[in-house]
């Protein structure tokens, strides 16, 4: 069946601008994760949805991150004002309920000019 | 806190001979651990996972690792290496009690030659 698919690929924004990541996760998953992965940092957690319950943000690193999760399937992550060091590979992975294996999308490259 | 450590940034081992790679961790409680691989320029995928029972877990592509709870160590092995198995390898670890968002370790590059 489908992976987690994530969009656009690569965005190349300038600093400043507002960026919106998608994610599309598994048919059937009802949590939803995404990470960031950069040179020296290694793959950081920034947030978890699961279901209907409230969302864990706290791996969240400012508050010009976002993420809302609609209708428990689509998530998009935001991140407003967007600084140089923002640049990374943002990963959404998903998990069945009370499964333990989460499922990773190929990534949006973003690059902050 | 829970962390994971991978000791070795890069692994080179030829074609043929067994491979590990090294992962510890730190977790307050008991942990659910698991190893990722990523092909360059993809997103990652899930090779195996301990959660309970046996110490030794088989996975994909003929990975396996050992769970050692006095060691705190889930090293990753396989018999006899491929070049197609050169990726970057990350071990993961959840805490049972602490949430499910998966910490990772840096990464381990293996380089397999011919």
């Amino acid at each position: 069946g489908a992976g987690v698919s994530q969009s656009p690929s690569n965005k190349v924004t300038e600093k400043g601008k507002d960026v919106e990541l998608r994610c599309d996760p598994i048919s059937g998953h009802t949590a939803l994760y995404w990470y960031r992965q950069s040179l020296g940092q290694g793959l950081e957690f920034l947030i978890y949805f699961q279901g209907n319950s409230a969302p864990d943000k706290s791996g969240l690193p400012s508050d010009r991150f976002s993420a809302e999760r609609t209708g428990g399937s689509v998530s998009t992550l935001t991140i407003q004002r967007t600084q140089q060091e923002d640049s990374a590979v943002y990963l959404c992975a998903s998990s069945q309920q009370g499964n333990y294996e989460q499922y990773f999308g190929p990534g949006t490259r973003l690059t902050v000019t | 806190a829970q962390s994971v450590a991978q000791p070795e940034d890069q692994v080179n081992v030829a074609e043929g001979n067994p491979l590990t790679v090294k992962c510890t961790y730190s977790v307050s409680g008991n942990p659910y651990l698991f190893w990722y691989v990523q092909y360059p320029n993809r997103g990652l995928q899930f090779l195996l996972k301990y959660i309970t029972g046996d110490n030794l877990v088989k996975g994909s592509y003929g990975f396996e690792a050992e769970f050692n709870k006095s060691q705190t160590s889930f090293h990753l092995k396989k018999p006899s290496a491929l070049v197609s198995d050169s990726a970057l390898y990350f071990c993961a670890v959840r805490d049972r009690q602490a949430g499910t968002a998966l910490i990772f370790g840096k990464g381990t590059t293996l380089s397999v030659s011919s």
